[in-house]
């Protein structure tokens, strides 16, 4: 398994406040996604990274942003959380481009 | 808009027989790449299988395969012989340019 961790794993916050995930990985892959899941919804992408300071936004990217100063970190910031941030938000990796990715175990977000 | 339909929210299976799972997507684009994410009760995704669009003979992996028509926007997974650890959520996603778009999922069911 690639070695991706993502921390927290859970997280309780209040409304406004900002919030950042981090996403770690040892395997020295060049992509890096980030994804929430929600039921009804599957898995959608809000960023992902093609390289080091190398982003581009996903589907629903709204109220979100992201940074990758260094290969094996990427960070997901929600500025001011909403509830409508609430979810499981997953970091996923990619080798190469279109090739098999590898996901975190996700963390869960809850923004009362 | 690039869309990923997964029109069968749940499904149940005998165990050692065969089920099909259905999966359509839209875009205008030519050149992408398809996938089958299998996301057990652990909520680890899994890569199932990878299908090239511009390759016209059907992955195969083990008990999976895939029924690709290009020109339908279809792609459905078949698993032969359904054992109880392939109990499940399955996601059909495709990637164009680096951006992933997952359909909201089939809950596959195994009963003994």
């Amino acid at each position: 398994d690639a070695g991706i961790t993502q921390s927290p794993r859970h997280k309780v916050t209040e409304t406004g406040t900002p919030v950042t995930l981090r996403c770690h990985q040892t395997e020295n892959h060049r992509y890096m996604y980030w994804y929430r899941q929600d039921p009804g919804h599957g898995l959608r992408l809000i960023h992902y990274s093609y390289g080091v300071k190398d982003t581009d936004k996903g589907e629903v990217s709204d109220g979100y942003s992201v940074s990758r100063s260094k290969t094996e970190d990427f960070l997901l910031t929600l500025e001011s959380a909403t509830s409508s941030q609430t979810s499981v938000y997953f970091c996923a990796t990619m080798m190469s481009r279109a090739d098999e990715q590898y996901f975190g175990p996700g963390t869960r977000l809850t923004v009362t | 808009a690039q869309t990923v339909t997964q029109s069968q929210p749940e499904m149940s299976v005998q165990e050692a027989e065969t089920v099909t799972l259905s999966c359509t997507y839209d875009t205008s684009e030519s050149n992408y790449y398809l996938f089958w994410y299998k996301q057990p009760p652990s909520r680890q995704m899994i890569l199932v299988i990878r299908q090239e669009a511009y390759k016209q003979q059907n992955a195969t992996e083990n008990r999976f395969s895939v029924n690709f028509q290009k020109a339908a926007k279809s792609f459905s997974l078949k698993i032969s012989d359904s054992q109880l650890g392939d109990t499940a959520m399955y996601f059909c996603a495709f990637m164009i340019n680096n951006d992933m778009r997952f359909g909201a999922g089939t809950r596959l069911t195994v009963k003994p």
